[in-house]
Order: C-alpha cells, then structure tokens, then sequence
C-alpha cells in the first residue's frame, strides 16, 4: 500500500546549526504538504507544494518537491529554540493523506 | 479562524466500554477525518468522510465506526474498546472536497484503555 517514509526520526541540533528532514513515497503524489506540531500541541498546517521540482521558502525553512514528485524534503536554515517540535509530511494520492512517521527536533540553546 | 473542537481532551475508559470521540468544526468544511497518533507511527487515518451521512475507511478502521448525521459534527465510536486502542485521537476538517485544502486538527482526545 501507499507509504511515506520520513527520516531521521529524531534530530537534535545546537541552536544556529542547520536541520533537514526527508520524505521519500513509494507512489507519485499529487502534492505535499509539511506540519509542525509543537511539544503538548496538535499538527498546524505550514506549506503545501503542487509542481514538480517546486521550491518555496518560509523565512529560515525551505521546502523541495522532487522532480518525479515522489520525495520532499524541510531544510531549517540556523535553527532557533522556537523550531522545537515534531515535523510531519504529508503526500497527497487522490483523496487521502499519508503522513511520514514525523522527525522530532530538539534544539539545544 | 477556523475551529475545530473535541469533546475531551483525556478519557479513562475500562477495557469493552463503548466510546464515543466527538469532533466538531465551525467553518462548514466538507471534509472531516479521524486519525490517531502513536510514537514512531506518525498519524494513521482511521475514517473519513466527504459529506453528511457519507464515510469511507482509512487504513486503520477496524475496531472503529464513525457518524456524520450532521456537516459539523463527526464521531468516532468505539464499539468495545480494547487496550491496544490506548493512544491520541485527531479529528481534522478541510474545506475542498476532491482538492486538496490544508488540515485542521483539532487538540486531540488522549484515550487511556485499562
């Protein structure tokens, strides 16, 4: 069946260092969308990428849809305390969502 | 802003209760979900639903029903619930049906089966 696969599981950063996480599907997606769900909090909506190859940017984070449209990736350029929190992907095959198993961050001050 | 509303934020239940997870949200969204979230899991979708009386399986629905009697409103049931059912609920609503429209979670129900 359909999946989303998301990696690393867990990343613990020293504040100012960069973060990336990855989502690869097994199956072309419609699109993607990234969530952030804060420690104790619910997913909020962050970004939604459409277009093959696309590229969009959220001040410090940058998000990629690969060309085939099978993978993403989330790169936190100099992380902040603030960007505490587990990071979800989210593909989108027709009309369901299949969410990636999430990447905890954890940034040390 | 949108709103999307459980009923309760933490249930204790004993091992074959029936279950009732109520999800409401206040911007006549089309679309509303269930999933549940575990460690390492992420979120598994359990049911959805398109419209009023209309529902369709997720990947996880056994063990669970749902009802859209009304657009606002949906339910997750637990008709005997079970220890392996302990875990957080999600319901989520989104505006366009058939298109993609973001998620709005609601703050989750955190279900404990003794």
């Amino acid at each position: 069946g359909q999946q989303v696969m998301q990696i690393p599981q867990y990343q613990h950063v020293q504040e100012g260092e960069d973060f990336t996480t990855y989502c690869n599907s097994s199956t072309t997606l419609s699109n993607i969308q990234w969530y952030k769900q804060r420690p104790g909090g619910h997913p909020v909506f962050l970004i939604q990428l459409v277009k093959s190859g696309e590229v969009k940017k959220q001040k410090r984070l940058t998000f990629q849809f690969g060309e085939a449209k099978k993978n993403s990736s989330l790169h936190i350029t100099a992380t902040q305390t603030t960007d505490v929190g587990t990071y979800f992907c989210a593909g989108r095959n027709f009309n369901k969502f299949y969410f990636g198993s999430g990447t905890k961050l954890n940034v040390k001050p | 802003d949108v709103k999307v509303t459980q009923s309760s934020r933490y249930l204790v239940k004993r091992t074959g209760e029936k279950v009732f997870l109520e999800c409401v949200q206040d911007m006549d969204h089309e679309n509303m979900f269930w999933y549940r979230q575990d460690p390492g899991l992420g979120l598994r979708l359990i049911y959805f639903s398109y419209d009023v009386k209309m529902k369709e399986k997720g990947d996880i629905p056994e063990g669970y029903s749902v009802s859209r009697e009304k657009k606002e409103r949906f339910s997750l049931i637990l008709e005997s619930a079970s220890t392996n059912q302990t875990s957080m609920y999600l319901c989520a609503s989104s505006l366009l049906q058939g298109v993609t429209g973001e998620l709005f979670f609601g703050e989750g129900s955190r279900l404990t089966v003794l």
